[in-house]
């Protein structure tokens, strides 16, 4: 079975330009997260996403948005990048019910904000 | 609010040497707990969980974690340490329901193996 997958795995962007990253989940799973990582914060959690619904959403500002579409891959959004933006976004997919939270992670996207 | 706590953000260990990695947690309901380990400019893999029965869980490569409740701790250990471990290691809790899919992590923990 295919594991997570993420596209682009590299970007780099301008402050004040947005950007939207991609997230296949395991086939057969109905949740998505989105995770960030940087060196300063670590890994925080941005929201989840469940049968195209946003179950979950952690403290980030409103400039992060994701959806997700009916077949489960998501989709998350950042407008108006800024330098401190930039960090490894993970995202993981889980059965999503009943399965003591098992997040199963992708390789991430990397974003330069310059 | 649920947190977690690696004591120890670099550990060093010659090869064979036992593997020791801590972390206490705080949550006000029944937690369910994860290590991952993290390669190198790579995602984050699951090396085990604790949810409920069993107190001391095995994973893959050899890796375990004993689950005390009356020490809010979920350490990890490896008896044996291979220069393949050299890697970055959270522990991470989640909300002990079923749907509960945010984890808040550990700091990380880096393991370095000494030849």
């Amino acid at each position: 079975k295919a594991g997570v997958t993420q596209t682009p795995r590299y970007l780099i962007k301008t402050r004040g330009q947005q950007v939207t990253l991609s997230c296949s989940p395991i086939s057969g799973h109905r949740s998505v997260s989105w995770y960030q990582q940087t060196p300063g914060q670590g890994l925080q959690f941005l929201f989840e996403y469940f049968s195209e619904t946003q179950r979950n959403k952690g403290n980030f500002p409103g400039r992060f948005s994701g959806r997700q579409f009916s077949n489960s891959r998501s989709e998350m959004n950042v407008s108006t990048l800024e330098l401190g933006d930039s960090a490894l976004y993970l995202c993981a997919s889980s059965l999503g019910a009943g399965t003591g939270g098992e997040q199963y992670f992708g390789p991430g996207t990397r974003l330069t904000v310059t | 609010a649920q947190s977690v706590t690696q004591l120890g953000s670099h550990v060093s260990v010659s090869e064979g040497a036992l593997v020791l990695l801590r972390c206490n947690y705080s949550s006000s309901v029944p937690p369910y707990l994860f290590w991952y380990v993290q390669y190198p400019n790579q995602g984050l893999q699951l090396l085990l969980k604790y949810t409920t029965g069993a107190t001391l869980v095995k994973g893959i490569n050899g890796f375990e974690a004993e689950f005390k409740k009356s020490e809010t701790s979920f350490h990890l250990t490896k008896p044996s340490a291979h220069m393949s471990d050299a890697a970055e290691y959270f522990c991470a809790v989640s909300e002990g329901f079923a749907g509960a899919q945010k984890l808040v992590f550990g700091q990380g923990t880096r393991l370095t193996i000494n030849p």
